[in-house]
């Protein structure tokens, strides 16, 4: 069974500041799908970045980028020029290719505090 | 667009009664995902419906949950007899039918539904 670690319970950072989440995960399989969401006070879940385990480019979305790293299994987050909006709670999520499931699998997330 | 729509946003429900939450998803989208997030948790997969069937329930308890998602209206997450521990917010996310591209595999939010059993 596929499972994803978030080790950092919390984070912080100075607005306009660079942060990185730490997100590795644990899988049998060759392809398959990561994802950052976040997921601010309101409670809505919010896709920030998503990257196909077959493409070694590392996916960037404007302000956040990730670092995949397929044979260690990691997929970090990297937020440049943090703003105040960026206050949340993180969560790193692994889907499966193969399966007819398309469940995402998520980590224990990571709050991030961002300070003015 | 419209967005994923789940209701009520706060449920409260003493022990033993039944709760219904309701998940309407994207239009166009016939795939619905029930998740459930305890608190200073992350969310666990529940059940993965759909239209009038159920595809992957490995993440539903055996007993008191049920899920259906019918040829019309929204999809529905039941709790008999509800017990404190049910006491969770529960997010329903939708994609869309295309069967071929990434961007099938997108799943797209909704606010969730804080479920309080007193």
């Amino acid at each position: 069974a596929q499972t994803v670690t978030q080790s950092q319970p919390e984070m912080s950072v100075q607005e306009a500041e660079t942060v990185t989440l730490s997100c590795t995960y644990d899988t049998s399989e060759s392809d398959y799908y990561l994802f950052w969401y976040k997921q601010p006070p309101s409670r809505q879940m919010i896709l920030v970045i998503r990257q196909e385990a077959y493409k070694q480019q590392n996916a960037t979305e404007n302000r956040f980028s990730v670092n995949f790293q397929k044979a260690a299994k990691s997929f970090s987050l990297k937020i440049s020029d943090s703003q105040l909006g960026d206050a949340a709670m993180y969560f790193c999520a692994y889907r499966s290719v193969s399966s007819n499931t398309g469940k995402l699998i998520f980590g224990q997330g990571t709050t991030l505090q961002v300070k003015p | 667009n419209a967005g994923v729509m789940q209701n009520p946003r706060h449920l409260v429900r003493r022990r033993g009664q039944e709760a219904r939450l309701r998940c309407s998803p994207m239009k166009g989208h016939s795939h619905v995902y029930w998740y459930r997030q305890l608190p200073e948790e992350g969310l666990k997969f529940m059940v993965y419906l759909q239209k009038e069937n159920i595809i992957d329930e490995s993440g539903m308890p055996k007993e008191r949950f049920s899920a259906e998602f019918p040829k019309e209206g929204p999809s529905i997450l039941r709790i008999q007899q509800v017990v404190r521990g049910d006491s969770a917010a529960y997010f329903c996310a939708s994609s869309p039918t295309a069967p071929l591209g990434f961007s099938s595999y997108e799943q797209y939010f909704g606010p969730g539904t804080r479920l309080t059993v007193t």
